[in-house]
């Protein structure tokens, strides 16, 4: 199946900076990415939808500025957690569904996630 | 997408066969059946999928119920490693680039 990697897997920053976190289709060119955010003992929440070359759709409650994504190449989307705060503390998994026209094309592929704590 | 149910956990024993339902009685004609399951401290990884037949591959069966309405996630031997929260998901291809939706999923313990 196809891959996608998450950089870095865990961190822990200090109340009030940024972080960013980097999600990669790694054998596969990806038109659209998922960025989905998920709570202990909960299911993932889809925070927002990423499509290469545009801006990304965020879902109702998510802020846009505090929750920048950047998809710049067909392979790469970013995260940016800004001015991160203790209940931004959670664990953020992307996935990626391979371009029109190509196999897989309605199948979707997940990153290993990205563990967050804020101090 | 359609709303799909499954019960909150399960329970098996090591090496003997699990049953995991899933219930979507507003399935549409077009939706399919996705299973995906997500192992601690992981993302989710992708199980089967099928639209009215019965499904397998090296990891599980799918059994598709004949009104579509149900359908049941078969592992043949549960392991250790199969222990995760399996999740049980509708999709319609011809919905454009939507995302899949999770619910909560069912939670499969394994004992050894």
């Amino acid at each position: 199946g196809a891959v996608v990697s998450q950089h870095p897997s865990w961190v822990i920053c200090k109340s009030g900076t940024s972080v960013k976190i980097e999600c990669r289709s790694l054998d596969f060119q990806a038109t659209t990415m998922f960025w989905y955010r998920q709570f202990p003992k909960q299911s993932l929440m889809l925070m927002a939808t990423s499509n290469e070359g545009s801006k990304a759709t965020y879902e109702q409650g998510v802020e846009k500025d505090k929750f920048l994504i950047n998809h710049a190449s067909l392979t790469l989307s970013t995260l940016t957690v800004t001015s991160a705060h203790p209940e931004d503390s959670s664990f953020y998994i992307c996935s990626a569904r391979p371009r029109s026209g190509t196999r897989g094309v309605n199948e979707q592929f997940f990153g290993p996630g990205t563990r967050l704590t804020v101090l | 997408d359609a709303k799909t149910t499954q019960p909150n956990s399960m329970e098996s024993n090591e090496e003997e066969p699990v049953h995991l339902p899933c219930n979507h009685s507003t399935i549409s004609g077009t939706d399919y059946i996705h299973w995906y399951r997500q192992l601690p401290s992981q993302g989710p990884e992708y199980v089967i999928h099928g639209l009215t037949s019965n499904v397998n591959n090296r990891m599980a069966s799918l059994a598709i119920a004949e009104d579509r309405k149900s359908s049941t996630l078969i592992l043949h031997r549960a392991t250790l490693r199969d222990a995760a929260v399996y999740y049980c998901i509708l999709r319609d291809p011809n919905s454009g680039n939507t995302p899949l939706v999770f619910g909560k999923g069912t939670r499969l313990s394994v004992i050894a």
